[in-house]
């Protein structure tokens, strides 16, 4: 069965950085997609960005730019998100989700069970 | 950017009745058209697709409808376990992602 298995709650200062993994396992990892979605407390779904795991493909939400990275390593079936000066609205759960790249193209199918990020000083 | 905007932001229903969930995208987004779930601290879970095909497992009282820039969730008779908050979120631009999410519509028992 498709799992995706993210990393653990995280607290970071303002200014700092932090890396979220996601572990795929189930499916041929190469042959989709992965996109990173938050929501803050008590809000909505808000997509960050999207990574072909196939070739490494990668577009970003616009607001985010040049804060975010997002990475795979196809040897572990694990995506990765960076995300960089750290704000306290950054607040937030963060989900990976698997996307479809050939079959119901673009499609967010299956989540990662989210992992927390607090940024307080 | 393409907005979706979904109404209402609350509905209250009593169970065995039927809810009707709406979302509006600010262009055409064609088919591609996704409904999911989301409960308290959980994950969401993919519903609907491709406008009205139901994912594996959807039970049938879920049925998606609509194209173009109108659609619609219904779920014809309401279980306990259908109290959520539902999120559309459209995925048309391929092959760029760039996805957009509804604010959401809480389901409440009424």
């Amino acid at each position: 069965q498709v799992q995706l298995v993210q990393s653990g709650a995280e607290v970071k200062k303002p200014g700092a950085s932090v890396k979220v993994s996601c572990k795929a396992s189930g499916y041929t990892f190469t042959s989709y997609g992965i996109s990173w979605v938050r929501q803050a407390p008590g809000q909505g779904l808000e997509w960050m960005g999207w990574i072909s795991a196939y070739n490494g493909n990668t577009n970003y939400a616009q607001k985010l730019q040049g804060r975010v990275t997002m990475t795979t390593d196809t040897s572990t079936s694990t995506a990765y998100m960076e995300l960089r000066s750290l704000r306290s609205d950054d607040t937030a759960v963060y989900y990976c989700a698997r996307v479809g790249i050939t079959m119901v193209r673009g499609l967010i199918d299956y989540w990662g069970q989210g992992t927390l990020v607090t940024v307080s000083s | 950017e393409i907005v979706m905007t979904q109404s209402p932001a609350t509905l209250s229903v009593s169970p065995g009745e039927r809810a009707t969930l709406s979302c509006r995208a600010s262009q055409s987004v064609s088919s591609n058209l996704a409904w999911y779930q989301q409960k308290p601290g959980q994950a969401p879970r993919l519903l609907i697709y491709g406008a009205s095909t139901r994912a594996t497992g959807i039970p049938a009282r879920f049925s998606g409808s609509g194209s173009g820039t109108e659609f619609t969730l219904t779920i014809s008779s309401l279980q306990s376990e259908d109290f959520a908050v539902y999120y559309c979120q459209q995925y048309n631009n391929w092959p760029l992602p760039m996805y957009t999410f509804g604010q959401g519509t809480k389901l409440e028992i009424k």
